[in-house]
């Protein structure tokens, strides 16, 4: 079965820290990762995948993701965080059927 | 604005009562889903088309729910005799068969059912 898991709910951090939100996945075959964000009244915005190639990838707005097969984790990270990131961030995983998982959400806020 | 687009954006109804929703995706994109999402949970999934065939339905979705996309373009989602756990947010994402296949969503369709 294929499932993603985002362990926290809440992510508080400062702005100007470094700023990591967590994933781990289950799936069958290889992985295609997607990170969405969702802001308040707004629908959810694509962020960043991982489909093949380098572990790390770079998306939008300064996010970058580690993909590690190892640890079936495909983290969210951000060198330096913005009080504009504050936002509910969601991780998916495609099946090999198309159909998307979805996780239950992070709320990040950054502290000015 | 090429973007998703979905009609209305709220709807509220009674118990019992037939609704229906519209999804406008992106022009190119041959790949529509929608999703269901309640407060505190990432979005569900209900069905997915590529083109007009309906390739995927969750074995969660009621024999209330009916979408269609006749002509691949639009789509549309009914629910029928609604229920009060039928209240959510209804999403509608589409995206290009080839790639990564990210989708692009709308900004949903909210139904409270009373």
């Amino acid at each position: 079965a294929q499932s993603v898991a985002q362990p926290e709910d809440q992510v508080n951090v400062a702005e100007g820290n470094p700023l990591t939100v967590k994933c781990t996945y289950s799936v069958s075959g290889n992985p295609y990762l997607f990170w969405y964000v969702q802001y308040p009244n707004r629908g959810l915005q694509f962020l960043l995948k991982y489909i093949t190639g380098d572990n790390l990838v770079k998306g939008s707005y300064g996010f970058e993701a580690e993909f590690n097969k190892s640890q079936t984790s495909f983290h969210l990270k951000k060198p330096s965080a913005l009080v504009s990131d504050s936002a509910l961030y969601f991780c998916a995983v495609r099946s090999p059927g198309n159909q998307f998982y979805f996780g239950t959400g992070t709320s990040l806020t950054v502290i000015p | 604005d090429t973007g998703v687009s979905q009609d209305p954006r709220h709807k509220i109804t009674k118990r019992g009562q037939n609704v229906t929703f519209r999804c406008d995706p992106i022009s190119e994109h041959n790949r529509l889903y929608w999703y269901r999402q309640t407060l505190g949970q990432g979005p569900e999934f209900l069905t997915y088309f590529q083109n007009e065939a309906q390739l995927e339905k969750s074995r969660l979705l009621s024999d209330r729910f009916s979408a269609e996309r006749p002509k691949g373009s639009f789509s549309t989602l009914e629910i029928q005799r609604t229920e009060q756990g039928d209240s959510a947010m209804y999403l509608c994402a589409s995206s290009l068969r080839q790639g990564g296949n990210e989708q692009y969503f709308g900004p949903g369709t909210r139904l409270t059912v009373t």
